[in-house]
Order: structure tokens, then sequence, then C-alpha cells
């Protein structure tokens, strides 16, 4: 157990519903960045926040948001889903996003499965 | 923007032997972290470099940051059935971007025992 939590684990749905995804940090971790991994396509960065803040943005698509809460739990979601959005969607964690020393090191969670049919 | 390319794609070696996969990055980085994900798995993360030059070990893992702080190497000796895994390097944006962490694609390892 790496201390980030994802839910759900698997979520099969169907073209343009819209599903949110769940990610609870490791405790003290302040910010949370998403990123989704398709089958040959690695680690595509999506969004990053830090203390409920917005801090940095990637390939993120406009169906999709993101939002942090004040509990630090965030969810991501994504709407009007197509069959290329099929992919495990991991969040991470880190203590602090800039650039000291070993303080943006991240904790994934396991990963959340999204299958579009 | 920012792109951290990782050579080879895949690997498949031989239990015993040696591999290696290398990282390049289009920018300087400011340090450089390496994951390791196990098939079904999550990354996890491996070790961080931070200095010119640097190399520093885990076991039978060696990691290397290149003097321009714009590549790096990650060599197994010795590669064991427990070594299969995609292994990625990913260092932070520059500029305004410094938060966020670009991944390769990472290089797939197998290991045939």
């Amino acid at each position: 157990d790496s201390g980030v939590t994802q839910t759900p684990k698997h979520l099969i749905t169907a073209t343009g519903q819209r599903v949110t995804l769940r990610c609870s940090p490791r405790s003290g971790d302040l910010s949370v960045y998403w990123y989704q991994q398709s089958l040959d396509q690695g680690l595509q960065f999506l969004i990053q926040y830090y203390n409920g803040e917005e801090r940095a943005k990637g390939n993120i698509l406009e169906r999709f948001s993101a939002q942090q809460f004040p509990d630090l739990h965030s969810e991501l979601n994504l709407s009007s889903l197509e069959l290329g959005d099929s992919a495990l969607y991991f969040c991470a964690s880190s203590v602090d996003p800039g650039r000291l020393s070993g303080a943006n090191v991240l904790t994934f969670g396991a990963g959340s499965r999204l299958t579009v049919l | 923007g920012q792109q951290v390319m990782q050579i080879p794609q895949y690997q498949h070696v031989q239990e015993g032997e040696d591999f290696t996969t290398y990282c390049n990055s289009s920018t300087t980085l400011s340090n450089i972290q390496w994951y390791k994900q196990r098939p079904g798995g999550h990354p996890v993360f491996l070790i961080q470099l931070v200095k010119s030059g640097e190399v520093k070990k885990q076991k039978r893992l060696t990691f290397q940051f290149g003097e321009a702080k714009k590549n790096s190497s990650l060599h197994i000796t010795a590669t064991q059935t427990t070594d299969v895994g995609t292994y990625f390097c990913a260092g932070p944006g520059s500029g305004g971007s410094n938060y966020k962490l670009t991944f390769g694609k990472g290089t797939l390892l197998t290991v045939n025992p």
C-alpha cells in the first residue's frame, strides 16, 4: 500500500457518459498529480494541484476537469466519454511540487482502469 | 515543450545478462528521477539524481546523471526475473512549468529465465 488511495479501481461505462475518479493523497503530501496511461503511450501528464490550487496543466482535454478539495483529496471528472478515453488513470502525490531535491518525488496510487464501450 | 525520450522502447534479455536504458531530455534538468512499473502495477520511485555527473548505486542497479544534466542512464548488472517491468525516467519542467514532471515513454524489460 503506497498510501495514495484511488477509487474506483475499475470502471466500465458507455460513450457519452461522465465519470468521476477520486484520489486521496498520502498523508502529509500537499500536491496531487493526475496521469493517463494508455497502451504504448507511457504516462501522460494531465494536471497538478498544490494545496487546492492548480499549479500545472498538461495535455488535458477540455472534456476533462479536476479539482483538489480543502481536505486535499482530488477528483478527476471525465465527460462526454469516447472510446479513446479508455486508459489507466493514475493519481500521484508529493510533498511539494517545487524543484527542491526530494520534494517532488511522486508516490503513485494503484490506478483507476476506465473502459469505455 | 519539454520532451523526455527513452531508448530502447523494449529490451529482452536472458537472465544474467546486463541491461541499460537511456534517457535524454530536450532541456537541462534540475534533477532526474527513475521509476519502475511492474506488469499490472503502478510506478514506484527508485531514485533521484541531482548533481551533474552523479552516479548512484542500488545493489545491481547503477544510475548516472550526465555532466550537462540532460541525459541519464540506468544499468542493471546480471538481470534477474524480478527485474521485469517498465523503467521510466522523469524530469521536472523548466521555467514556469517546473511543477510538471514529464515522464519518458519507458523501457519495457523482459527477462528469460
